[in-house]
């Protein structure tokens, strides 16, 4: 069965540094999307991306952040300098479609991300 | 702005009983309502959704939910949990109208199974 697949599934960096979180979305899919959950909170939306742009951003995704898709498969999220409280868990997901007609999200399991 | 919450944060069952999870919305249209499980290394999987029509829906793994409109409620329920039902879960509302398919989560309920 297809699956959305994420690495590392563990991360640790310095704050201050970049890092680059990868996805690779289910093949047919067209949308994707990022969500975080920071350990303890609820699962937030940060960003939707369709036809190499952002479709749907929230305040979350500051100028820190950026995704790209860039080649066929990948989907990435940049966090240009991370701070401590970018530590939290990703989730990369993807759909068939979106806009005003549903299609189930499928998410990946997550990559940790741990800001010292 | 659509909100979920999810009033419990850890509930431990037995094995072989009943199981409710609570859910309640703010959203000022007819939600899309869903309900979603993590298990531990694992992605978020989708159990069960509400668009419209029958308000009580069921989903894989023998769970369901009933949609109350007048308890802005979507709360999931299963007759008897298996000890592999321990997990996180997550009720989320989706807009899908107009455009966009962001869902917004509550904070999840810890489900510990008792043998």
């Amino acid at each position: 069965e297809p699956e959305v697949t994420q690495t590392p599934s563990h991360q640790v960096t310095q704050m201050g540094q970049e890092v680059i979180l990868r996805c690779v979305p289910i093949s047919n899919h067209l949308y994707f999307y990022w969500y975080r959950q920071i350990l303890g909170q609820k699962v937030e939306f940060l960003v939707s991306f369709y036809n190499n742009e952002i479709s749907e951003k929230s305040e979350i995704f500051d100028d820190q952040f950026s995704v790209e898709r860039p080649d066929g498969s990948n989907f990435t999220l940049k966090i240009r300098s991370t701070k401590l409280e970018d530590s939290a868990m990703y989730f990369c997901a993807s759909s068939e479609q979106g806009g005003s007609s549903y299609n189930e999200q499928f998410f990946g399991p997550g990559t940790r991300l741990t800001v010292l | 702005a659509q909100s979920v919450t999810q009033p419990d944060i850890h509930i431990t069952v037995s094995e072989g009983a009943s199981l409710e999870l609570r859910c309640n919305y703010s959203y000022g249209a007819t939600p899309y309502l869903f309900w979603y499980v993590q298990s531990p290394g694992q992605g978020l999987q989708l159990l069960l959704k509400y668009f419209s029509g029958d308000t009580l829906v069921q989903g894989i793994k023998g769970f369901e939910a009933e949609f109350k409109r007048s308890q802005s409620s979507f709360n999931l329920r299963k007759p008897s949990v298996h000890w592999s039902d321990a997990a996180e879960y997550f009720c989320a509302v989706g807009p899908f109208t107009g455009g966009g398919n962001k869902l917004t989560f509550g904070t999840g309920t810890q489900l510990k199974v008792e043998l």
